[in-house]
């Protein structure tokens, strides 16, 4: 049972330059979430999607767009990458709403010269 | 904003000695409060969650301590082992949110924890 997989889990783009980065589940989980993770920041919610079709800004959305085509994949794009957006993504995703718990995938570490 | 503190980045203890990480919240919508730990390369695994109705909640060596009234939660981890070295996230999320925003997670900005052998 794979879980959460991200794709890449490494990746150096130049200023400008665009990327997708894939989050895939295979629990059959309704709620996918893609954060960020800044040195003294913590993880911050950039996107999220409470079930196929659907996506909603998090805390840090601007540079980024979402899709979720298909229940299972959750996709996070940057159309002009910038030296800001240089940090750790991680993708996760729950069954529903309530408190249960989340499941990671292992990150990707994105650097923007 | 930050509604989620660790006000501590790092903390050293000795091994078979208790470890206490702590986090303050300002939003007292907040009800339900768990700990993620996070190994280097890896991404953040469920450790032990509260909810705002129980003032402790024990899983082994873990113990999370809940003071509604001072907005304050502790990990606690006795004995402590090389192997909890880690970096230790606190989150929490409102029941009160509405819509699509049940449950969602606020983080802290994580606690780096080193036990030494």
């Amino acid at each position: 049972n794979a879980g959460v997989t991200q794709t890449p889990k490494f990746r150096v783009l130049k200023t400008g330059q665009s990327m997708t980065l894939l989050c895939a589940q295979d629990m059959n989980h309704e709620y996918m979430y893609w954060y960020r993770q800044d040195p003294g920041m913590g993880l911050r919610l950039i996107h999220y999607s409470v079930g196929e079709g659907t996506t909603a800004k998090g805390e840090v959305p601007d540079g980024y767009n979402v899709s979720r085509l298909k229940k299972q994949n959750f996709l996070l794009g940057l159309e002009s990458a910038a030296p800001s957006q240089t940090s750790v993504y991680f993708c996760a995703s729950r069954m529903d709403r309530g408190h249960g718990k989340l499941f990671f995938g292992s990150g990707t570490q994105l650097s923007v010269l | 904003d930050q509604q989620v503190k660790q006000n501590s980045p790092s903390l050293s203890v000795q091994e078979g000695r208790i470890s206490i990480l702590n986090c303050d919240y300002t939003n007292s919508m907040f009800d339900y409060f768990l700990w993620y730990k996070k190994y280097p390369a890896e991404g953040p695994t469920f450790l032990i969650s509260i909810s705002s109705i129980k003032d402790k909640n024990e899983d082994g060596r873990f113990t999370v301590f809940l003071n509604k009234s001072a907005k304050h939660l502790s990990l606690h981890i006795v004995p402590s082992q090389p192997g909890d070295s880690a970096v230790y996230f606190c989150a929490a999320s409102s029941s009160n949110a509405g819509g699509t925003s049940y449950g969602k997670l606020t983080f802290g900005q994580g606690t780096i924890l080193t036990v030494h052998p």
